[in-house]
C-alpha cells in the first residue's frame, strides 16, 4: 500500500513571494507522482506530474516539482507566486501497476495575501 | 469541450433516502471513478469502472452502490444515506489503466438532513 504525507495543513504566503509545498510518500513498489489543485467547490485539476526521466517537472503556471528517490519526496515550488494561485493543493501517488489508483495526501491550503 | 460533468451540483436527502448521483463524460475515456471527499480531508476512491468491469475499495462500505450502463454514463447510489455520508463526491475519468492523468468533475456536494 502507499501513503502520502503533506507536511502542512496551510501555507500563507505573501503576494510575489516564494513558496515551497511539501511531499512525501510511501511505497514498496515504484511509484507515479501527481499534484493536483482544488479551488474552491471545484473538482481537482492536474497541475503536474512524475513518471519517468527528468527529475524536475515543470507546470505551464510556473510551478515545479522534483522527485527525489533517495528521500521520497515530491516538493511543490513556485519562486514567485499570484493571488490568484491561493487553492488547495494536494499530493498523490499512483503505483506502477495499480491501474491509476491515486492515493492522496491531507492536502495543503495555500493562501496568497496582497 | 470534452469534459466530466456531474449532476446535480448540490443535492440535500434525507437521512434513510435513497439517492443517486450522476456522472458523465465526452472523453471516451475506458476508466471512471468515484471519490468521496469530506470537508478539508483527501479525496478518498470508494471504486472504479475499468469498462463495464467493477473494482470495490475494500473499504467502501455496501450502502455505497455504482452502475456504468455506457462509456458515458456512471452512477453512485447511496442505498440509505446517514449522516456522515455527507460529503462532496467527485467523478473521474482516465483513458486508460496506468500512468494516464485522471480527469475530474466538478463535484456534488451531498448534504443529508
Amino acid at each position: 500500500a502507499q501513503s502520502v504525507t503533506q507536511l502542512d495543513s496551510q501555507v500563507p504566503v505573501f503576494e510575489e513571494a516564494p513558496v515551497e509545498l511539501r511531499c512525501n510518500y510511501s511505497s514498496s513498489v515504484s511509484v507515479y507522482l501527481f499534484w493536483y489543485v482544488q479551488y474552491p467547490n471545484q473538482g481537482l485539476q492536474l497541475l503536474l506530474k512524475y513518471l519517468s526521466g527528468s527529475t524536475l517537472v515543470e507546470s505551464i503556471n510556473g510551478f515545479e516539482a522534483e522527485f527525489n528517490k533517495s528521500q521520497t519526496s515530491f516538493h511543490l515550488r513556485k519562486p514567485s507566486v499570484h493571488i490568484s494561485d491561493t487553492a488547495e493543493y494536494f499530493c498523490a501517488v499512483s503505483a506502477v501497476g495499480s491501474g491509476s489508483r491515486l492515493t492522496f495526501g491531507e492536502g495543503t491550503q495555500l493562501t496568497v495575501n496582497p | 469541450d470534452a469534459m466530466v460533468i456531474q449532476n446535480p451540483r448540490y443535492q440535500v436527502t434525507q437521512f434513510g433516502k435513497p439517492v443517486t448521483l450522476s456522472c458523465s463524460q465526452t472523453l471516451n475515456h475506458n476508466v471512471m471513478y468515484w471519490y468521496q471527499q469530506k470537508s478539508s480531508q483527501a479525496p478518498k476512491l470508494l471504486f472504479h469502472y475499468y469498462d463495464k468491469d467493477f473494482n470495490n475499495e475494500a473499504d467502501t462500505p455496501d450502502n455505497f452502490q455504482s452502475r456504468r450502463p455506457n462509456t458515458s454514463f456512471c452512477f453512485l447510489d447511496i442505498r440509505s444515506p446517514g449522516l456522515g455520508d455527507a460529503a462532496m463526491y467527485l467523478c473521474a475519468t482516465s483513458r486508460d489503466r496506468g500512468a494516464y492523468e485522471q480527469y475530474f468533475g466538478p463535484g456534488t456536494r451531498l448534504t443529508v438532513t
